[in-house]
């Protein structure tokens, strides 16, 4: 009964370090998505992989990349942190069409 | 530029009374329709869904959906102090080309449910 889960929970980098998000699904489902979530922001879409083998950029792309291991596998990567990506992110997955999508619990991630 | 819209609230409410959460979306192409809860903390929980035009009714919760208008809604009936949260309502715009259904989500309204 897992569905979606999120490596780690919380985080704390330097300015300049580098560090990937982890993401797994076992609902069998073709969509994934990342997004970060600040106060007064709401959430906002940073990447998705529409099926396994693809990626696309979302609302706010920029300092991540993403890669779409398997299907059940999708991965946030912050190649040089920098304050301002201190957030919350949260990975979610769909199904097919316009079903809705699922979270898991969230990484926090300071960045000093 | 597709935006939601929501009021941020705080909505306070006695226990027992009916909260009505509000959200209004800018484009008239939209498919489907989701409210999320989400705790102080934790991540956005699915409440309810719905696609099409009139009432759909879960438990203590009623969705409501006015395409016309370009409106949707959460009812909360017999409000307890569990459901005190943010709500978030997102909108499904419909095929966004390479596979992909996106969601864009209000920025939510926090509800307090006051005992």
């Amino acid at each position: 009964n897992a569905g979606v889960t999120q490596t780690p929970k919380f985080q704390v980098l330097k300015t300049g370090q580098s560090m990937t998000l982890q993401c797994a699904q076992d609902m069998n489902h073709n969509s994934m998505y990342w997004y970060r979530q600040d106060p007064g922001m709401g959430l906002r879409l940073i990447y998705y992989s529409a099926s396994e083998g693809t990626t696309d950029k979302g609302e706010v792309p920029n300092g991540y990349n993403v890669s779409r291991l398997n299907k059940r596998e999708f991965s946030l990567r912050l190649e040089s942190a920098a304050p301002s990506q201190t957030s919350v992110y949260f990975c979610a997955s769909s199904g097919t069409g316009d079903q809705p999508q699922h979270f898991g619990d969230g990484t926090r991630l300071s960045i000093l | 530029q597709k935006e939601v819209e929501q009021n941020s609230g705080p909505l306070s409410v006695p226990e027992g009374a009916i909260a009505s959460l509000n959200c209004t979306y800018s484009d008239r192409v939209s498919q489907s329709f989701f409210w999320y809860r989400q705790y102080s903390g934790k991540s956005p929980e699915l409440i309810m869904s719905i696609y099409s035009n009139g009432d759909k009714e879960d438990g203590r919760f009623t969705a409501q959906l006015n395409k016309a208008s370009q409106y949707v809604s959460l009812l909360i009936r017999d409000s307890q102090p569990s459901d005190s949260a943010t709500y978030l309502c997102a909108v499904n715009w419909g095929y966004s080309g390479a596979g992909s259904y996106q969601l864009t989500f209000g920025k939510g309204t926090k509800l307090s449910v006051i005992p």
